[in-house]
């Protein structure tokens, strides 16, 4: 069964780059029926999209996040990761990687971290 | 750019049904949706799709309890007999060419 599994820093200064990697288990990320993303939950509010990655490296991001976001993909490893840069208390939220089927919509979501801007 | 729009809350009695409702801007009313369910302190779970059509798909484990139909630019959940479980957060969530998009989310109460 595949799961997703988010882990990096819970704290990360104002102005800093948020880092978060979604290791892949039961499953290859380089199967060509899915997709991969990262979403994300600021406290007591709805969920944002932030970005889709494909395993051959192609990106699609959220206008209002793209100038800020960096996604990759490790097969080797069977991971992929974000970067946000310059972030501030807003981007406080959890952050969920997850698995869309095809291109289309999120079919299995990770556990999700918590990550807060502060200093 | 599509919007998804849902009510902010729905409550009904437990045994019962309940109807949510997500709207597809104008100019998107063929598009299909998702249903994700976020029940209290849980990440997301995926609970079906649902087509232009009315056709819906529900994913790994979900029970028949829960289904999915359309009305032009309306995406519906039904939820029946409804359980204490049942008490969460329902997303809709589209995608088109690079983008994807989540509704702002309606907060289920099970009385």
């Amino acid at each position: 069964q595949l799961q997703l599994q988010e882990s990096g820093p819970g704290l990360v200064k104002p102005s800093e780059t948020l880092s978060l990697t979604c290791t892949v288990s039961g499953g290859s990320i380089s199967s060509s029926s899915y997709y991969w993303g990262w979403i994300r939950q600021p406290p007591g509010k709805g969920l944002e999209w932030i970005g889709t990655i494909y395993y051959s490296g192609s990106t699609y991001y959220n206008p209002s996040l793209k100038s800020r976001v960096t996604i990759s993909v490790d097969t080797s490893k069977n991971q992929f990761s974000l970067k946000l840069s310059s972030v501030t208390a807003a981007d406080t939220a959890v952050y969920y990687c997850a698995r869309l089927l095809s291109n289309w919509h999120f079919d299995l979501w990770g556990r999700g971290t918590l990550v807060t801007v502060s200093s | 750019q599509v919007v998804l729009t849902q009510s902010p809350s729905a409550s009904a009695s437990l045994g019962a049904s309940v109807k949510l409702t997500c709207t597809l801007s104008s100019g998107h009313s063929g598009y299909a949706i998702a249903w994700h369910q976020q029940q209290p302190e849980k990440g997301p779970r995926f609970l079906m799709k649902v087509n232009s059509d009315g056709s819906h798909s529900r994913g790994d484990g979900i029970p028949d309890r829960f289904s999915g139909s359309t009305s032009g630019a309306e995406r519906y959940l039904t939820i029946s007999s409804l359980q204490s479980e049942d008490e969460a957060d329902y997303y809709c969530q589209t995608w088109g060419t690079g983008i994807w998009v989540f509704g702002g989310g309606t907060k289920l109460t099970v009385l």
